[in-house]
Order: C-alpha cells, then sequence, then structure tokens
C-alpha cells in the first residue's frame, strides 16, 4: 500500500522568505510519480509540480521546486520569494503502479500555509 | 477552452434523498476519476472510469454509491439514501490518458442536512 505523510499541519511564514514543505512517502512501487497541489480557500485543486520516480534532476516549476531525496523517500516542495497569495493548504500525492487504487493518487492530509505580510 | 466542469459547486440535500454529482471532463479527455475530500483530510480516490467502463472502483464504498461515464454526456456520481457521514466536497479529475496529467475540477461540496 502506499502512504504519503505530511508532519506539518500548518506553517506561519514571513513574505518573501522561502518556503520548505515537507513530504515523505512509502511505496513498494519501482516506478511512480510525486505531485503537488495547492488548495486556496476557494476550493479548487492547482497542480503545482510533478516528479517522476526515474527523473534525474530536481523538478522545478517558476517559484516552485521539488527536492526528491529518493534513498529517503521525500519529496519535499520549496517556494522561493513567498507571496501573500501563497496561503493555502497544500497536498503531496504520489501515484504508482501497484493494484489496489493505483489508477489514483494518494494524498497526504496536507498543510495549511500562511504568508504572513 | 473549458477545463473539467463540475455541477453544482454547491448541493444541499437531506438524509435519505439522493445525490446526484456531475463531471464534464476536458475536452479529448477520456479518463475520469472521481475523489472525496472529508473536512480537515486530504482527497482520497473513489473511482475511475473510461467511457462506458468502470477501470477501478476499490474506493467506492460498497453500498449506496454508484459511478457511470456514458458514451455521450458527463460522468455522473450518485449517492443514494444520503446521511451526514456523506457530507463532503467530492472532486473530479480527468486525463487524455493513463498518465499522470491530470486536471481536477472546482468539486461539489454536499452538505447532508
Amino acid at each position: 500500500a502506499q502512504k504519503i505523510t505530511q508532519t506539518q499541519p500548518g506553517m506561519f511564514v514571513q513574505e518573501k522568505e522561502a518556503v520548505t514543505l515537507d513530504c515523505t512517502y512509502d511505496t513498494s512501487d519501482p516506478s511512480y510519480g510525486l505531485f503537488w497541489y495547492k488548495q486556496p480557500s476557494s476550493g479548487e485543486m492547482i497542480f503545482l509540480i510533478y516528479q517522476g520516480s526515474y527523473d534525474q534532476q530536481n523538478a522545478t516549476e517558476g517559484r516552485y521546486s521539488l527536492n526528491f531525496q529518493k534513498a529517503r523517500k521525500s519529496a519535499n516542495l520549496v517556494i522561493s520569494a513567498s507571496q501573500l497569495g501563497d496561503s493555502a493548504m497544500y497536498f503531496c500525492a504520489m501515484r504508482g503502479n501497484s493494484g489496489g487504487g493505483a489508477d489514483g493518487l494518494t494524498f497526504g492530509k496536507g498543510t495549511h500555509l500562511i504568508i504572513q505580510p | 477552452n473549458a477545463g473539467v466542469m463540475q455541477n453544482p459547486r454547491h448541493l444541499v440535500r437531506r438524509r435519505g434523498q439522493e445525490a446526484r454529482l456531475r463531471c464534464s471532463p476536458m475536452k479529448g479527455h477520456s479518463h475520469v476519476y472521481w475523489y472525496r475530500q472529508l473536512p480537515e483530510e486530504g482527497l482520497k480516490f473513489m473511482v475511475y472510469l473510461q467511457k462506458e467502463n468502470i477501470i477501478d472502483e476499490s474506493g467506492m464504498p460498497k453500498e449506496r454509491f454508484s459511478a457511470e461515464f456514458p458514451k455521450e454526456g458527463p460522468s455522473i456520481l450518485r449517492i443514494q439514501q444520503v446521511v451526514r457521514g456523506d457530507s463532503a466536497a467530492y472532486f473530479c479529475a480527468s486525463s487524455r490518458e493513463r498518465t499522470y496529467g491530470y486536471t481536477f475540477g472546482s468539486g461539489t461540496r454536499l452538505t447532508v442536512v
């Protein structure tokens, strides 16, 4: 079975500082994908970044980067130069290839990030 | 350039009524996934469908819940005889192929009173 753990229920960060949101995962699949989603107070799920288990380099998308440490099974999201609009829930998710819901994503419980001016 | 469209955005039902949630995937997407988000929780996978076929329903409750994705029209998630515990946000996602490229809709928030 797959499992995603996000150990930070909430974080307060000063505007313009960098933020690291933790995510560890557990899977027996040799091939898997890791995702981060942002959910603002309006409720929609916004895709941020994706990392494949065989990707050689860490994924980056604008101010977002994924610190992928395969041996540690961690996939932390780094947001550089945080902005007030970054305040939201952030979810780490994984997709693997084994049976039992393999076609869906397994989500962590999320981190509530609040950016303070 | 419509994304994944879900309706209604908010749905209120009394205990024992039926709830029907609709999801129109992005144009060109034939794979649909339904997720449920309970308060203060992440999303939980429910079911994966392709046109006219249920591929994986391992996350669906065994009773009262059903899903379909007909040849024409949106995908429907149906909850019969709703109970208070069904109150949640229900999200639909679609993809072009069985790949990692999911796009989520804005969700339907179901409240059972």
